[in-house]
Order: C-alpha cells, then sequence, then structure tokens
C-alpha cells in the first residue's frame, strides 16, 4: 500500500488546457513537497506546504494543502510544453531521518 | 553553486557483479541521502548519512550498504547485482538531517544484464 496514492497516472493535454493532479493519504504530515522530474534527471523541488489550507503559487502553478494536512494538489493554468514531466508529492511524516516518501506519481505531457 | 553532483551518469554491469556509485552533496550540505526509482514508480529511500553516520535505512537488502567521507561525498555499494537492481540512483543532499527540503542529484542510470 502507497503512502501517498497521486491521480492520474498519466496525464495528456494540449498547450493551453488547465489540469489539477492530486496527491492524496489516510495520513497526516506535517509537509508535504512537490517535484517535478524531467527524463533522465533527478526530481526538482518544486514547493513544500506545511499549513493546513495552504495556497502557493510559483507562476503558473497553484500548490494547495488540504485543511487536514493528508492531502494536496497542484493546479497548472495554460499548460505548455516546458510543463511536461513526472510530478511527484514526497512526504517526511515528521521524522528526522532524511527519509522522504514519494507518491508515484503523475506524468503528464502537454502537445504543442 | 554546483548542484548536487553523481559519478556515473549510467552503468551496465552483469549478475553478481559489484557496483560502486558515487555522490558530491551541494557546497555545505551535511546529509546525503540515497533512494532507488524503478520504471513507473516514485523514489524509494534506502540511506541517509548525516555527519558521516548513518541515520536510517530503507527496506533494502544487507547487499546494499553505503558510507559518508569527512567531506560529506557518499558512496552507495551494492554486492551481488540482481536484474531487478536495474534503476535510476538518486542522490540527495540537504544542510541537516532534518528532512524537510532535500535537493536530487540527476541520478546514476544501472542497468544490470
Amino acid at each position: 500500500t502507497q503512502l501517498l496514492e497521486q491521480s492520474p497516472q498519466f496525464l495528456s493535454i494540449q498547450e493551453g488546457e488547465n489540469l489539477t493532479v492530486y496527491c492524496n493519504s489516510s495520513s497526516v504530515f506535517s509537509s508535504l513537497q512537490w517535484y517535478r522530474q524531467e527524463p533522465g534527471e533527478g526530481p526538482v523541488l518544486l514547493v513544500t506546504v506545511v499549513t493546513g489550507g495552504e495556497v502557493k503559487k510559483l507562476k503558473r502553478l497553484t500548490f494547495q494543502f488540504g485543511d487536514a494536512r493528508k492531502d494536496s494538489s497542484l493546479h497548472i493554468t495554460a499548460a505548455q510544453p516546458g510543463d511536461t514531466g513526472l510530478y511527484l508529492c514526497g512526504c517526511d511524516r515528521g521524522s528526522t531521518l532524511g527519509r522522504l516518501y514519494f507518491g508515484r506519481g503523475t506524468q503528464l505531457t502537454v502537445w504543442p | 553553486d554546483a548542484g548536487v553532483t553523481q559519478s556515473p551518469t549510467h552503468l551496465i554491469k552483469t549478475r553478481g557483479q559489484h557496483v560502486t556509485l558515487r555522490c558530491s552533496p551541494i557546497s555545505g550540505h551535511k546529509s546525503v541521502s540515497w533512494y532507488q526509482q524503478v520504471l513507473g514508480q516514485g523514489p524509494q529511500f534506502i540511506f541517509q548519512y548525516y555527519e558521516k553516520e548513518e541515520r536510517g535505512r530503507g527496506n533494502f537488502p544487507d547487499r546494499f550498504s553505503a558510507r559518508q567521507f569527512p567531506n560529506y561525498s557518499s558512496e552507495l555499494n551494492v554486492n551481488a547485482l540482481l536484474l531487478g537492481d536495474s534503476a535510476l540512483y538518486l542522490c540527495a543532499s540537504s544542510f541537516s538531517g532534518g528532512t524537510r527540503e532535500q535537493y536530487f542529484g540527476p541520478g546514476t542510470r544501472l542497468t544490470v544484464t
């Protein structure tokens, strides 16, 4: 059983469309992180959300942490081909052991 | 500033062989974590080292070992390679032993034939 469930697993859209991907769990987290990974590269940290209900914006990307701190969403407005990649959510469960737990990710493809 | 670096980029080994992967953290970072990412999955935690001591170990067999050097660089060793060890091996560094934000290297793609 995955600690973090991400949906959808795959998403293929046209440039200019909006999309939302989700990260859900039955556990409560002290923080949650979103990463984007391109083929052959390591994940790149996009944002960390800490407070329940928190909303953070990074250009066309909007991240929200659920009020109960069990889930998060990533919304992309007017997607561009450069947004293509694997979007991963990760958490540390409040430990200090340098251990992140990841979901399986959402593979996003944006076509020109 | 240079990010996390890993070597080699790609590696092909035969079953039963041994492999050593290397990682240099961001300057000033003292914690290094190793992850295995198989195709279609998110990264799975293998080890964390902080100040040259092992601070955490994931659910991997004893064939996997690691160490951290005085300059905070790290090596991951895998003995008696199996086909299932084929994966992208990622190294991540952070300033302290805390986990909140980790910065990943580009990874080493290991193929076991």
